[in-house]
């Protein structure tokens, strides 16, 4: 199974300010037929479902801010947030659909400082 | 607008068994993966199974292997998972998800139903 490792576990960051949550693959996620990284960004609030933000490790889900980024490649990837608003406050997760089982990081639980 | 509704949850006693639907709507359900994520009270979400558009494809984490069967009726726009033989540990809420397109295998989930949740307790 691809283990999914992210850091930090939570964080406190000040409105207006970046906020950086780290994913590291145990093995490679990048399909190289098509150079394209299995790798997602989930948000999820308190009695919601998870919500995407990013897929294929940059590609921004349709509606979603552009204060949100990721980048990455291979087993080590980032999701950034620009300036941090009050609506952001949730718990992140990135996931690998390379293969089977699809598996998610533990969460970063993102604050306000 | 895609909507997924799960139902069938409830609460039964270990050993016991449920059948969970997830009702599609808003797209064509026949031209997309789906899978069954579930999410243990305060823990992160674990992928559970998921079945390709024409269900003849089919994968399941182990821990769920020989208990759990996903399938669905396209013509019904409907996914299912039979659970059987159930644990404490296969408390959650239940959620069906859908697969973007991509040729050929299944690409990153784009929509989530609300769960159904599933107490396993005597």
């Amino acid at each position: 199974d691809i283990v999914m490792t992210q850091f930090p576990d939570s964080l406190a960051v000040s409105l207006g300010e970046r906020a950086t949550i780290n994913c590291k693959s145990s093995q490679s996620v990048l399909y190289s037929s098509n150079n394209k990284n299995y790798l997602a960004w989930f948000q999820q609030k308190p009695g919601q479902p998870p919500k995407v933000l990013i897929y294929w490790a940059s590609t921004r889900e349709s509606g979603i801010p552009d204060r949100f980024s990721g980048s990455g490649s291979g087993t080590d990837f980032t999701l950034t947030i620009s300036s941090l608003q009050a609506e952001d406050v949730a718990v992140y997760y990135c996931q690998q659909y390379y293969r089977t089982p699809i598996t998610f990081g533990q969460g970063t639980r993102l604050e306000i400082k | 607008e895609v909507q997924l509704v799960e139902s069938g949850g409830g609460l039964v006693q270990p050993g016991g068994s449920l059948r969970l639907s997830c009702a599609a709507s808003g797209f064509t359900f026949s031209t997309y993966w789906m899978s069954w994520v579930r999410q243990a009270p305060g823990k992160g979400p674990e992928w559970v199974a998921n079945m390709k558009q024409d269900g003849s494809e089919k994968y399941y984490v182990d821990s769920v292997k020989g208990r759990f069967t996903i399938s669905r009726d396209n013509a019904k726009n409907s996914l299912y998972l039979q659970v059987n033989s159930l644990r404490a540990e296969d408390t959650a809420v239940y959620y069906c998800a859908r697969h973007i397109a991509v040729a050929g295998t299944w690409g990153p989930f784009d929509y989530w139903g609300q769960g159904t949740l599933v107490t396993v307790s005597s």
